[in-house]
């Protein structure tokens, strides 16, 4: 069965810092997807990423930027110069392609991440 | 162009009462999944329905939950009779097909006192 897990609970940083989420995942698929969520204060679930899983290219967006590594099943996600902004709790999540895959979003448990001024 | 739509945004009942969660998908989109959040479970899968067939409904709690998507832009989850424990915040979400990215709506708080 598939599975994510998000093993830091909440990581608090001063603003400008840089922080890094940890996200491992388990499936027999050969074929799946990776998302990062961001749930802010207000609820939402607002999409950040997806990654399939024959893309192993690291992907940069602004001060984002994601780590997808096979060998470890490992999809990381690091926060540069971090802001108050960026105070949410961030949901790792898979879903499989195959045919008899699931295609629903697995959830990791999220990861709370506080940045102070 | 307009989002999932979740209505009502906060719903307070009494135990045993009847409360029916709605949802409007993304226009052409065709994969409709509806999730519970909850502290002690969290993120979970309730059902999935895929060109408004359900697929995958092995998250239904109970008897007591059912779903319904009559068309391609129109769902509900029904929860009959309410109990305490049943209070979560139930998100709908839509994708264009079933491996493609999930947009959420705002969710739903349920309070079932």
């Amino acid at each position: 069965a598939q599975k994510v897990t998000q093993a830091q609970t909440e990581i608090s940083v001063v603003e400008k810092e840089d922080v890094t989420l940890d996200c491992v995942y388990e499936t027999r698929d050969t074929t799946y997807y990776l998302f990062w969520y961001k749930q802010p204060p207000s609820g939402e679930l607002v999409f950040l990423i997806r990654r399939n899983s024959f893309d192993e290219q690291n992907e940069i967006s602004g001060r984002y930027s994601w780590n997808f590594q096979k060998s470890t099943s490992s999809f990381n996600f690091t926060i540069t110069a971090s802001q108050v902004v960026d105070s949410a709790v961030y949901f790792c999540a898979l879903s499989e392609a195959q045919t008899t895959g699931r295609r629903a979003l697995t959830f990791g448990s999220g990861t709370r991440l506080q940045v102070q001024p | 162009d307009a989002g999932v739509i979740q209505s009502p945004r906060h719903e307070v009942t009494e135990m045993g009462q009847e409360v029916t969660l709605r949802c409007k998908p993304i226009s052409g989109h065709n994969s409709l999944f509806w999730y519970r959040q909850t502290m002690m479970r969290g993120l979970e899968l309730l059902i999935y329905f895929n060109n408004n067939v359900p697929i995958d409904d092995s998250g239904m709690p109970e008897d007591r939950f059912s779903a319904k998507m009559p068309n391609a832009s129109f769902s509900t989850l029904k929860i009959q009779p309410s109990e305490p424990r049943d209070s979560a915040v139930y998100f709908c979400a839509s994708s264009l097909g079933a491996v493609d990215i999930q947009y959420f709506g705002a969710g739903t708080r349920l309070s079932v006192l």
